[in-house]
């Protein structure tokens, strides 16, 4: 069974800092997705990465694939109130249609 | 630039009703996806249609659900004999007919039951 463990689960900081959440696995994805979500509404595709040790960014957000395609980081800088929500990663595994899903971290940017 | 629609987006009832929610995916693609998905916690994969044929039915989808896609755009997503248990957002998704192609998400039906 595949799975994508995020961390961390929750995290608060101050408008201007920066973090880095993680979404982690035993397995090996031949693509992974990162969303974005906010209270109310659906998940909205922030980035898609394919090849191992891919860096994209998208103003301050830096993703980043793992060499062997197990795992995944989204970096951002000077994090802003706007940044605030749930931060999911899903992977394309073994099925040909299921994406595997993490749990998502929930970030709070306070001004 | 018409996204997924999905109606209702609120729906509270009592338990044991039955209630029904309708997904309009993004017209071109002929993947479609209903996940449930509870507070501060990822999509959890409920079942799928290519075209109008549910390919996979996740073991969450108790015998009181039905989904349906009877001509290969719009879906429903049933579920009979509402338990407390129930109370969720459901997300319609819709992607196009390749693997690990993105999937665009509608805003989710936010069921409630008293």
């Amino acid at each position: 069974t595949q799975l994508l463990e995020q961390s961390p689960q929750f995290l608060s900081i101050q408008e201007g800092e920066n973090l880095t959440v993680y979404c982690n696995s035993s397995s090996v994805f031949s693509s992974l997705q990162w969303y974005r979500q906010e209270p109310g509404e659906g998940p909205v595709l922030l980035v898609t990465v394919v090849t191992g040790g891919e860096v994209k960014k998208l103003k301050r957000l830096t993703f980043q694939f793992g060499d062997a395609r197990k795992d995944s980081s989204l970096h951002i800088t000077a994090a802003q109130p706007g940044d605030t929500g749930l931060y999911l990663c899903a992977g394309d595994g073994n099925s040909n249609y299921q994406l595997i899903w993490g749990a998502g971290t929930k970030l709070i940017i306070k001004p | 630039d018409t996204g997924v629609s999905q109606n209702p987006r609120h729906k509270i009832t009592k338990r044991g009703q039955n209630v029904t929610f309708r997904c309009d995916p993004i017209s071109e693609h002929n993947r479609l996806y209903w996940y449930r998905q509870t507070l501060g916690q990822g999509p959890e994969f409920l079942t799928y249609f290519q075209n109008e044929a549910q390919l996979e039915k996740s073991r969450l989808l108790s015998d009181r659900f039905s989904a349906e896609r009877p001509k290969g755009s719009f879906s429903t997503l049933e579920i009979q004999r509402t338990e407390q248990g129930d109370s969720a957002m459901y997300l319609c998704a819709s992607s196009e007919g390749t693997a690990g192609q993105p999937q665009h998400f509608g805003d989710g039906t936010r069921l409630s039951i008293l």
